[in-house]
């Protein structure tokens, strides 16, 4: 168990559907970091949150959205899908002094 | 030219044989190298950790970095079924966490009994 919780595991939802990705980091940690994985593809990574505020974007579309909250969990927010945004969706955490990231479970998303 | 360039396989190996994952880099900054295993629809699992240059060995794993050439390994001994998986290599340039690592794209390997 490394410590991260994602919720929920698994979303199904309709295309031009809105979700919301929920992801509690390790104890103490103060980044939070959002991947996408698409089938047979690698990690891409999305976006950074450090103690709140928005630290490194990658590859996040529009669409998407998230934030860090003052207890310092996260939300990743997905609008107006469409069917290539199903994928797995990690959410990883650091802590300030350590440089590997903890991964949680994901949270498959199938948009339908 | 991709940050971190990684085999993607698939590798399939007999039970047994000594097993040998490689990428290689662009960015010279990088010092910081780690190995993650995902088992299939599994978050990434850390495996090794390891700073600049030289070895490291945990059990039947070992990482290995040559800075000169920007190349690491990772050597899995006695493969066993249970290491079939997707490995990935991820870097850094910095230490604290304030800056999302690289990930290679990884390799899927299959141990065979």
């Amino acid at each position: 168990d490394s410590g991260v919780t994602q919720t929920p595991k698994h979303l199904i939802t309709a295309t031009g559907q809105r979700v919301t990705l929920r992801c509690s980091p390790r104890s103490g940690d103060l980044s939070v970091y959002w991947y996408q994985q698409s089938l047979d593809q690698g990690l891409q990574f999305l976006i950074q949150y450090y103690n709140g505020e928005e630290r490194a974007k990658g590859n996040i579309l529009e669409r998407f959205s998230a934030q860090q909250f003052p207890d310092l969990h996260s939300e990743l927010n997905l609008s107006s899908l469409e069917l290539g945004d199903s994928a797995l969706y990690f959410c990883a955490s650091s802590g300030n002094r350590g440089t590997e990231a903890f991964f949680g479970q994901g949270t498959r998303l199938t948009v339908v | 030219q991709k940050e971190v360039e990684q085999d993607p396989g698939p590798l399939s190996v007999p039970e047994g044989a000594i097993v040998s994952l490689n990428c290689t880099y662009s960015n010279s900054a990088f010092q910081y190298f780690m190995w993650y295993r995902q088992y299939s629809r599994k978050g990434p699992e850390l495996l090794m950790y390891t700073y600049s240059s030289g070895n490291k060995e945990d059990g039947r794993f070992t990482a290995q970095v040559d800075k000169s050439s920007k190349y690491i390994s990772l050597f899995i001994r006695d493969s066993q079924p249970s290491d079939s998986a997707t490995y990935l290599c991820a870097m850094s340039a910095v230490r604290s966490g304030n800056t999302p690592l690289v990930f290679g794209k990884g390799t899927r390997l299959s141990v065979i009994a």
